[in-house]
């Protein structure tokens, strides 16, 4: 089957670094996307990446281990605003999208 | 209106009602999706609309029931809905086509259903 994890539940402190883990088992492999969540709110996209490496944008970047099948999501400088969930999804080889749970990330001051 | 809307935000139905959720996207997009949010669960992907033509319908129960006029609206139909069926309804679009490298989905606010 195929299978996204990523943690339930990280938290963080106001001006740190935390770095959000995807694992994936996916039946093929055509991109990574990360979304945002805040709650009662829509998803909004943040990063993609299908090659391996590092994309940054801004506070946030996304690295890819296609190898590893493996993904993390990095934000800097955390803000209260950046509490959120965030989702983590694979799309497979038939450019459906596999989607994790979600990580609740709560920022304290 | 900008982006994708959908209406209503919030409806509680009981088990014999019948409704409709709507979503509109003004993106342009010419493709729709319907998703299930359950806490703390994965985004389940309903159906899948491409160019007005159903693509995807993931074993989903019939009491669901999609409808796509065309490429900026899309309706679900709900009738005799189980109390397991209440959950965080999204609507998303995208444009998948040649030259879209994410093709990445755009999401409305959803629509929170709780079924008595």
């Amino acid at each position: 089957g195929q299978n996204i994890d990523q943690p339930t539940e990280m938290t963080a402190t106001e001006g740190a670094i935390v770095q959000i883990n995807c694992t994936y088992q996916t039946s093929g492999f055509n991109g990574l996307f990360w979304y945002q969540q805040h709650a009662g709110e829509a998803p909004t996209f943040l990063s993609y990446n299908v090659l391996d490496g590092l994309e940054e944008k801004g506070r946030f970047s996304s690295f890819l281990s296609r190898s590893k099948g493996y993904s993390y999501l990095l934000l800097k400088e955390l803000q209260m605003k950046d509490s959120a969930s965030y989702l983590c999804a694979v799309r497979d080889s038939n450019y459906q999208l596999i989607w994790g749970a979600g990580t609740k990330l709560i920022i304290k001051p | 209106e900008t982006g994708v809307t959908q209406t209503p935000r919030h409806l509680v139905m009981g088990m014999t009602n019948k409704k409709s959720l709507k979503c509109e996207q003004h993106l342009g997009h010419n493709a729709m999706y319907w998703y299930k949010q359950s806490a703390k669960k994965p985004l389940e992907l309903m159906f899948v609309y491409s160019l007005e033509e159903r693509v995807e319908n993931n074993s989903v129960p019939s009491r669901f029931s999609p409808e796509c006029p065309n490429s900026s609206h899309l309706f679900l139909h709900l009738h005799t809905l189980q109390p397991e069926d209440s959950a965080l309804y999204l609507c998303a679009s995208s444009s998948n086509g040649a030259g879209e490298p994410y093709n990445e989905q755009f999401f409305g606010p959803g629509t929170r259903l709780t079924v008595l």
